[in-house]
């Protein structure tokens, strides 16, 4: 199975920058999602990575190292509109089940003015 | 605008009643997925289908839960009967079935059994 952390709540200046961190303990591993989801809302896809290394993707960044479990979202230049819980997921090694998602709990980050 | 569509949106019921959730995937997406979110236990994958096909539901209680799909268009979740417990969002997300497979979740249906 998959044991996955991240921290349960953030709090940063708009303007600011926050990193979300996530490690993963897994039988098997093919790559590493973040969504975003609002309060209210469904996710909505941020971020894919499946070899190691930064993703950019306008203000937001994502970062995979598959030899220590782990991986952060970055989110830089904070608006009020980045409030909404952060969601790391990953999937499964074997071809048959690559869609498999299996969620952490999120990371409700918080931007105050 | 290409989305995955839910009904009902919202749905109260009292215990012991059938409910059947409906999701309408992205036209062309050959992966349909059912997740259940609570504050509890976070989002959980209940089952998934790929062609049509279910390829996992090891996530769903079995003996009150089912999930078909009819066809390529239309994918229900059905609980009969729902209990209080059942009480949740339940997403359904639709993917291409690439090795990526970015999930495109729709709006959810909030379920409250009374």
């Amino acid at each position: 199975g998959q044991n996955i952390d991240q921290p349960t709540e953030m709090t940063a200046t708009e303007g600011a920058i926050v990193q979300i961190n996530c490690t993963y303990q897994t039988s098997g591993f093919n790559g590493l999602f973040w969504y975003q989801q609002h309060a209210g809302e469904a996710p909505t896809f941020l971020s894919y990575n499946v070899l190691d290394g930064l993703e950019e993707k306008g203000r937001f960044s994502s970062f995979l190292s598959r030899s220590k479990g782990y991986s952060y979202l970055l989110l830089k230049e904070l608006q009020m509109k980045d409030s909404a819980s952060y969601l790391c997921a990953v999937t499964p090694q074997t071809t048959d089940s690559w869609g498999k998602l299996q969620f952490g709990a999120g990371t409700q980050v918080v931007v105050t003015p | 605008d290409a989305r995955v569509t839910q009904t009902p949106r919202d749905k109260v019921t009292e215990m012991g009643q059938e409910v059947t959730m409906r999701c309408q995937p992205i036209l062309g997406h050959n992966t349909v997925f059912w997740y259940r979110q609570t504050m509890m236990q976070g989002l959980e994958l209940l089952a998934y289908f790929r062609n049509r096909a279910p390829l996992d539901d090891s996530g769903m209680p079995k003996d009150r839960f089912s999930a078909e799909m009819p066809d390529a268009t239309l994918a229900t979740l059905k609980i009969q009967p729902s209990e209080p417990r059942d009480s949740a969002v339940y997403f359904c997300a639709s993917g291409s079935g690439d090795t990526q497979e970015t999930q495109y979740f729709g709006p959810g249906t909030r379920l409250l059994v009374l």
